[in-house]
């Protein structure tokens, strides 16, 4: 398709398992981002990807947060012993080269941790 | 203080009416504005960028004051498809980054 693909788009796991999700930014968009989103709250910042630059990951909650990008196009965000305060939408964004400063986001990925 | 700052609302307002949404922002040095919307359990999508001058889309008008750190969003002539959440958007570049700080989004309700 021609928009960002997430996925899953719906995760249930049990606290204390790991889990990756997966984001296929738009063709030729460089700038990738993960932001995370808790019930009734907003966009929180997680980690910005930029070509073939070391990212910034300063909006990493724990060190239980880990995110690559391999060739500079599919990017996995992975939780590991996820606790239940982990449950949130994790949405990602791509932008163009252009910097028009549009953020195109995917669906998101809804994860619940029991 | 949170680095843009926005009323959560709701603001319920009929059909027609015009409203206003404020923001402020906390850091000078941020670079670009923008409004997003946000329609229930649906991702952020461009509403509009945010010019010092001002600018407007259609019922959509746009302003920011730099001076004040304050960015204005007015719908007129209100719709029921209006209602979702507004999220205000800066951009702010560092070293090595640049990121889109999002407000916690101002919530409109129009109705009929």
């Amino acid at each position: 398709g021609a928009g960002v693909s997430q996925s899953p788009s719906n995760k249930v796991t049990e606290k204390g398992k790991d889990v990756e999700l997966r984001c296929d930014p738009i063709s030729g968009h460089t700038a990738l981002y993960w932001y995370r989103q808790s019930l009734g709250q907003g966009l929180e910042f997680l980690i910005y990807f930029q070509g073939n630059s070391a990212p910034d990951k300063s909006g990493l909650p724990s060190d239980r947060f880990s995110a690559e990008r391999t060739g500079g196009s599919v990017s996995t965000l992975t939780i590991q012993r996820t606790q239940q305060e982990d449950s949130a939408v994790y949405l990602c964004a791509s932008r163009g080269v252009l910097n028009t400063g549009e953020l195109f986001f995917g669906e998101g990925s809804r994860l619940t941790v029991l | 203080r949170k680095e843009v700052e926005q009323d959560p609302g709701p603001f319920n307002v009929p059909e027609g009416a015009t409203v206003a949404f404020n923001c402020t922002y906390s850091n000078s040095a941020s670079q670009s504005f923008f409004w997003y919307r946000q329609d229930c359990r649906k991702e952020p999508k461009l509403l509009m960028s945010v010019y010092s001058s001002g600018n407007e889309d259609g019922r959509f008008t746009a302003q920011l004051n730099r001076a004040s750190q304050y960015i204005s969003l007015l719908i007129r002539d209100s719709k029921l498809s209006d209602s979702a959440t507004y999220l205000c958007v800066v951009s702010l570049r560092g070293v090595g980054t640049y990121k889109y700080i999002f407000g916690t989004g101002t919530r409109l309700k129009v109705l009929a």
